[in-house]
């Protein structure tokens, strides 16, 4: 069974839609992260999502806003997608705050 | 904050060779550090951790990484490199309560020659 799944793997979009990525986990973890690597591999922690607490990244573009319908899961929604959205997006999920990530396998996201 | 560096951006070896991949990090106190490894296409995998107590980890796939706080160093170890340990290697570091705190290194490819 996969521990934390991601949908879709790719999502090849316009500019200017509005898109969203799920993500599941089933290790019965408190607390979910999204991730965003760039093009030269740099991983950069975007939110961290832990008994409705939601820390967000300063850096993060108020286009990306995550959504938790329950503690499985953690959605990673996005508005009017730029250009430099262009990126693999992992989910990551941990026991509590400070357990152990485990991480998702990505969704490649493509803007043109 | 914590910060990570990784100073080899690519490293190629030898299958059957050894291996070291660097880490250095800063952080005020004893940190939590991690190696994960990233496959072509894949997500990440965690190798092995260091939360307390010996400095000597052993982790997945005959890796081991060592803890030096003196030299504020987590360096990967592997005695003998498989031609399918050629992938990204990226050390982490966390704290207690790190959430936002949770940092990555830059990432070292590494390639094996048959």
């Amino acid at each position: 069974d996969t521990a934390v799944s991601q949908t879709p793997k790719y999502l090849v979009t316009q500019m200017g839609n509005d898109k969203s990525i799920k993500c599941e986990q089933n290790l019965g973890h408190d607390t979910m992260y999204w991730y965003k690597q760039d093009s030269k591999k740099f991983l950069k922690i975007m939110f961290s999502y832990n008994n409705k607490e939601l820390i967000i990244n300063e850096t993060v573009p108020n286009r990306f806003s995550p959504k938790s319908p329950d503690k499985a899961h953690l959605n990673l929604h996005i508005n009017s997608l730029e250009l430099g959205d262009s990126a693999v997006y992992f989910c990551a999920s941990s026991l509590d705050s400070s357990g152990t990530q485990y991480f998702g396998p990505g969704t490649r996201l493509l803007v043109l | 904050a914590q910060s990570v560096t990784q100073p080899d951006i690519h490293i190629t070896v030898s299958e059957g060779a050894s291996l070291e991949l660097r880490c250095n990090y800063s952080y005020g106190a004893t940190p939590y550090l991690f190696w994960y490894v990233q496959s072509p296409g894949q997500g990440l995998q965690l190798l092995l951790k260091y939360f307390s107590g010996d400095t000597l980890v052993q982790g997945i796939k005959g890796f081991e990484a060592e803890f030096k706080r003196s030299q504020s160093s987590f360096n990967l170890r592997k005695p003998s490199v498989h031609w399918s340990d050629a992938a990204e290697y990226f050390c982490a570091v966390g704290a207690p309560n790190y959430g936002q705190n949770f940092v990555f290194g830059p990432g070292t490819r590494l390639s094996v020659l048959p």
